[in-house]
């Protein structure tokens, strides 16, 4: 059965520390992966996406992300998180037929000063 | 880029009375669009897929009598909560796939409190 995991709940970093959020999936085909950041009270806004090719992703705001096969995981990074990058943050898997999209229960991000 | 407009931001509405809430893609058609419902602190749940000119398709557990959709138009589907209740009360949001792209639009979400 297709699913995503998010491990951490919740996750409290300092200004200008480093950021790592956790996405393990489950598909039966080739995954495609994306990580979106919801603000409160807001929509969903797309981080950045994986297809294919190089298995590094760049995203917005300076986010990366990485793809591990073997691992089943599409972690979100980012080297210097600021006070605005705090929200919720889902990572999510599509299939290839782009009607179905399967999402994580979210991490929630706090940054303190 | 493009855009999926959605439209209220926020309802409250009396407990028996129905409330209508529409999803427009501003720059592209969209011949389907997905409805999501999401509880506090929870993740999106998909309700329901609505296809331009033909009936949506409703996950399971979703009751299609009272989540009524509607897809007239290329650019505008509509969901409408008939007889909402307090336990409707949520955060339900629309997507879109622009077309020559993967990867979904969302709406910016309505909230509804049903009191």
């Amino acid at each position: 059965a297709q699913s995503v995991t998010q491990p951490d709940i919740h996750i409290t970093v300092s200004e200008g520390a480093s950021l790592e959020l956790r996405c393990n999936y489950s598909y039966g085909a080739t995954p495609y992966l994306f990580w979106y950041v919801q603000s409160p009270g807001q929509g969903l806004q797309l981080l950045l996406k994986y297809f294919s090719g190089d298995t590094l992703v760049q995203g917005i705001k300076g986010f990366e992300a990485e793809f591990k096969r073997s691992q089943s995981s599409f972690n979100l990074r980012k080297p210097s998180v600021h006070w605005s990058d705090a929200a919720e943050y889902f990572c999510a898997v599509g299939s290839n037929t782009g009607n179905q999209f399967y999402f994580g229960t979210g991490t929630s991000l706090t940054v303190i000063p | 880029g493009a855009v999926v407009s959605q439209h209220p931001s926020w309802v409250i509405c009396k407990s028996g009375t129905s409330v209508k809430i529409e999803c427009r893609s501003l720059d592209f058609q969209a011949t389907t669009m997905f409805w999501y419902r999401q509880f506090p602190k929870q993740s999106l749940m998909l309700m329901a897929t609505s296809n331009e000119g033909s009936k949506a398709t409703y996950e399971q557990g979703v009751e299609k009598d009272k989540f009524l959709i509607n897809h007239a138009s290329l650019t505008l589907s509509t969901l409408t909560v008939t007889s909402a209740h307090p336990e409707d009360s949520s955060f339900y949001i629309c997507s879109a796939t622009p077309p020559n792209t993967y990867g979904y639009t969302f709406g910016s979400g309505t909230r509804l409190t049903v009191v």
